[in-house]
């Protein structure tokens, strides 16, 4: 079975550029995570959604964060315009809704690089 | 708010060896998940081993277990047999139950601890 699909894998770009994170859930689950993770702070839980609708997006750093995800096999996270400070890796996350394990599924991750 | 907290930075084990990572915990919730996440160098985050706060049974996953205390908020993962395959960062995370009633799914990690095993 396929897992959480991220892409890019890697991004290196300019500061003040437009970047865009894709993820492709696992068919079936409900819940969608993204995650940024950076040695400063760790991993931090920017915004979820259920059903493709946003429920807690109070992680977003600033107005430059937005996602979205138009249908339940899609989801993009953009930063416009990026700057050196979010340089990190981001992570998508699925899980089933329901009862369930409460465990969640990772991608491998868009690492980000602003210079 | 939840908080994990993870107090050793870095360890070292030598192959074949037992070590354990300390993880504590803050919340005012009766019900929820603990678990424990691999991030090997290759990045992808990968389960390790889950705890339901409503078990008093400790979870074992081969050579993985775990000593929950919960009264202490505390949940540390032993490894047995450590092998160089176990290096990585370990994360703790805790996730509010969804029979709690709180409706928050979200997984709160702790900082991490960069283990190494020793050949």
């Amino acid at each position: 079975d396929a897992g959480v699909i991220q892409s890019p894998r890697h991004e290196v770009t300019e500061m003040g550029q437009e970047v865009t994170l894709r993820c492709k859930p696992i068919s079936g689950h409900d819940y969608l995570f993204w995650y940024r993770q950076t040695m400063m702070r760790g991993l931090e839980l920017l915004i979820y959604f259920n059903n493709n609708v946003p429920i807690d997006d109070s992680g977003m750093p600033e107005d430059r964060f937005s996602a979205k995800m138009p249908n339940a096999s899609f989801s993009t996270l953009k930063i416009q315009p990026s700057e050196p400070r979010d340089s990190a890796v981001y992570f998508c996350a699925s899980r089933p809704g329901g009862a369930n394990t409460g465990e969640l599924f990772f991608g491998e991750g868009s690492r980000l690089t602003v210079l | 708010a939840q908080t994990v907290t993870q107090s050793q930075p870095e360890m070292s084990v030598q192959d074949a060896e037992t070590v354990t990572l300390s993880c504590t915990y803050d919340t005012s919730e009766n019900n929820y998940y603990l678990f424990w996440y691999k991030q090997p160098p290759s990045r992808q985050m990968i389960l390790v081993i889950r705890q339901e706060a409503y078990k008093q049974q400790n979870a074992t996953e081969n050579r993985f277990s775990v000593n929950f205390q919960k009264a202490a908020k505390s949940f540390s993962l032993k490894i047995s047999d450590s092998q160089l395959g176990d290096t990585a960062m370990y994360f703790c995370a805790f996730m509010t139950s969804a029979y709690s009633g709180a409706g928050s799914y979200q997984l709160t990690f702790g900082k991490g601890t960069k283990l190494s095993v020793i050949p």
